[in-house]
């Protein structure tokens, strides 16, 4: 069975710094991974996905990921943290093939505090 | 386009009563999937369902809780005879296939409050 952790449940950046999100899966044949952010009251809104074509990914508002099948990694980055970043952000897996259907399993989450 | 829609988004119930949320996936997506996200923890799969067909429902809760998409309408999460432990946020997400490269969209969740 695969899961997926977020090292740290809260993180606290100053604004224009790099901001760092940690996630691992385990997984005995690399997953398809996705970032989804969440802000308050709200549903989850997609940042990026790999799917094994680059393993630096771009998705929106600035955030980077990249997957690294030796460390089984998929962290999530901004070169410049912004006010609006503050918000939950989740990691998730898919299988490759089989029966999944895309269901998604998600991590604990972490949650994202910007300092002026 | 309008994106997926959940209502109610607030629903308050006290235990025993029966709680249906509904789910309206994007246009042109025939995939729907449930989630829940209880206080303090990651969202869990509990169902996918196709049009009028439940396909995974391995995330559900074996009493109590059932789903249904049917032809014409939205999809239905059913909870009977809810009690305090039901309290959480419950999300839908649509997709065009059900694939695994496929990308969910997410609607904005019914909290349920059991009292």
């Amino acid at each position: 069975a695969q899961s997926v952790t977020q090292l740290g449940s809260h993180v606290s950046v100053s604004e224009g710094a790099l901001v760092l999100l940690r996630c691992n899966y385990s997984s005995s044949v690399p997953p398809y991974l996705f970032w989804y952010v969440q802000y308050p009251n709200q549903g989850l809104q997609l940042l990026l996905k790999y799917t094994s074509a680059a393993t630096l990914v771009k998705g929106i508002n600035g955030f980077e990921a990249e997957f690294k099948k030796s460390e089984t990694s998929f962290h999530l980055t901004k070169p410049s943290a912004h006010m609006s970043d503050a918000a939950e952000y989740f990691c998730a897996v898919t299988p490759r093939g089989g029966t999944s259907y895309g269901k998604l399993t998600f991590g604990q989450g972490t949650i994202l505090t910007v300092h002026p | 386009n309008a994106g997926v829609m959940q209502n109610p988004r607030h629903l308050v119930r006290r235990r025993g009563q029966e709680a249906r949320l509904r789910c309206s996936p994007m246009k042109g997506h025939s995939h729907v999937y449930w989630y829940r996200q209880l206080p303090e923890e990651g969202l869990k799969f509990m169902v996918y369902l196709q049009k009028e067909n439940i396909i995974d429902e391995s995330g559900m809760p074996k009493e109590r809780f059932s789903a249904e998409f049917p032809k014409e309408g939205p999809s239905i999460l059913r909870i009977q005879q809810v009690v305090r432990g039901d309290s959480a946020a419950y999300f839908c997400a649509s997709s065009y296939r059900p694939h695994y490269q496929e990308t969910q969209y997410f609607g904005p969740g019914t909290r349920l409050l059991v009292l």
